[in-house]
């Protein structure tokens, strides 16, 4: 079965660093998302990207944000200097239309120290 | 403004007892609705999902949904809880607008 692979699972960064987190969507798919989901909390939608730009940004998607389409198959979440509340679980996820369910990744769980 | 409610942090339900994980919604127009589970350390995974047609839905594990237009409530249910549904239960509208979550614990 198809899946949405993420790498790394865990990251640990300090604080003012760069990160960039890695996803493999599902070959197929059009649509591209991160989320992401603070300890506790709800999952928080960051941003959609389809035909090589993004779609829609939440207002949590700052310009340290960026995301990447490098090749034909990943699809990046850099952060270009990590805050401590930046502390989350990363999720990306794909989609085959704007309109069908979400398939998503394990998540990464990025530490910002 | 748009929003999902999911009005309980965590719902209790005996082993072979029925569930029902309850989530409103406020959104405009015609609601796209999913139901996703998150086991632990895990990501989230798609239940099932009302676009349009039959107002209950049947999706992965047993579990089904019905859609009900005048309370504008997405229940999640199932007849017979099984210890392994612990989880953490997100519903959701579209892909943008998400509940805070719902704990289930299914007691052996």
């Amino acid at each position: 079965e198809p899946e949405v692979t993420q790498t790394p699972s865990h990251q640990v960064t300090q604080m003012g660093q760069e990160v960039i987190l890695r996803c493999v969507p599902i070959s197929n798919h059009l649509y591209f998302y991160w989320y992401r989901q603070i300890l506790g909390q709800k999952v928080e939608f960051l941003v959609s990207f389809y035909n090589n730009e993004i779609s829609e940004k939440s207002e949590i998607f700052d310009d340290q944000f960026s995301v990447e389409r490098p090749d034909g198959s990943n699809f990046t979440l850099k952060i270009r200097s990590t805050k401590l509340e930046d502390s989350a679980m990363y999720f990306c996820a794909s989609t085959e239309t704007g309109r069908t369910e979400a398939f998503f990744g394990q998540g990464t769980r990025l530490t910002v120290v | 403004a748009q929003s999902v409610a999911q009005p309980e942090d965590q719902v209790n339900v005996a082993e072979g007892n029925p569930l029902t994980v309850k989530c409103t919604y406020s959104v405009s127009g015609n609601p796209y609705l999913f139901w996703y589970v998150q086991y632990p350390n895990r990501g989230l995974q798609f239940l099932l999902k009302y676009i349009t047609g039959d107002n209950l839905v049947k999706g992965s594990y047993g579990f089904e949904a019905e859609f009900n237009k005048s309370q504008t409530s997405f229940h999640l249910k199932k007849p017979s809880a099984l210890v392994s549904d612990s989880a953490l239960y997100f519903c959701a509208a579209l892909k943008l607008i998400w509940g805070l979550g719902t704990s289930l614990a299914v007691n052996p």
